[in-house]
């Protein structure tokens, strides 16, 4: 079954606290990107990788950082989180090829800072 | 002004209704165009992938591209309580995986039984 999983789902934490969101796809995907939803303002992009070691900022990078050392993972990395980083995260994988395009996004990781 | 605008709803219709969504847009560069389903507490779920302007056809959802007029519409036809959820349009210049997107706000859809 193709899936992208994420973890944790559920995360509290405090100001400056740093803190990895992972994110795994079992579908051999090149392309993973991460976004981050808010009330009225929809999903924006925060990374996006298109292989092993490619990566490259999307709308709002500010303040997280990401690695792509394997194929399967992307993590997201919040260094030192303030609360205007309080959202819902998604991780998305995807493939395109010639007209053929198929993406998967994770089940959510809800973060709170306080 | 925002690059895709998506009116947010909530829109009601009856269970057996026909359901039109619709996104406008600024950029015309963009050429790829997508609708996903968003349930409750739900990651998105990628419905309609197409590729300039025309229609695309896929059970009983239509999406349908206007370049000339910065449109897209996703038409749902005989629309089913199960179909109550979010829609979200987004678009790219050069494709779903190779850059970024940009989406819509969404716009919340029930369908009452």
């Amino acid at each position: 079954e193709a899936q992208v999983t994420q973890n944790p789902r559920y995360l509290i934490t405090v100001t400056g606290k740093k803190l990895t969101v992972t994110c795994s796809q079992n579908m051999n995907h090149e392309y993973m990107s991460w976004y981050r939803q808010d009330p009225g303002l929809g999903l924006r992009q925060i990374y996006y990788s298109m292989n092993v070691e490619v990566t490259d900022k999307g709308d709002v990078p500010e303040g997280y950082k990401v690695s792509r050392k394997e194929k399967r993972n992307f993590p997201l990395i919040l260094e030192s989180p303030s609360p205007n980083q309080t959202s819902l995260y998604f991780c998305a994988s995807s493939y395109h090829l010639q007209g053929s395009y198929e993406q998967y996004f994770g089940p959510g990781t809800r973060l709170t800072v306080t | 002004q925002k690059e895709v605008e998506q009116d947010p709803g909530p829109l009601s219709v009856p269970e057996g209704a026909i359901v039109s969504l619709n996104c406008t847009y600024s950029n015309s560069a963009f050429q790829y165009f997508m609708w996903y389903r968003q349930y409750s507490r739900k990651g998105p779920e990628l419905l309609m992938y197409t590729y300039s302007s025309g229609n695309k056809e896929d059970g009983r959802f239509t999406a349908q591209v206007d370049k000339s007029s910065k449109y897209i519409s996703l038409f749902i036809r005989d629309s089913q309580p199960s179909d109550s959820a979010t829609y979200l349009c987004a678009m790219s210049e050069y494709g779903g995986a190779t850059n970024k997107l940009i989406f819509g706000t969404g716009t919340l859809l029930a369908v009452q039984p």
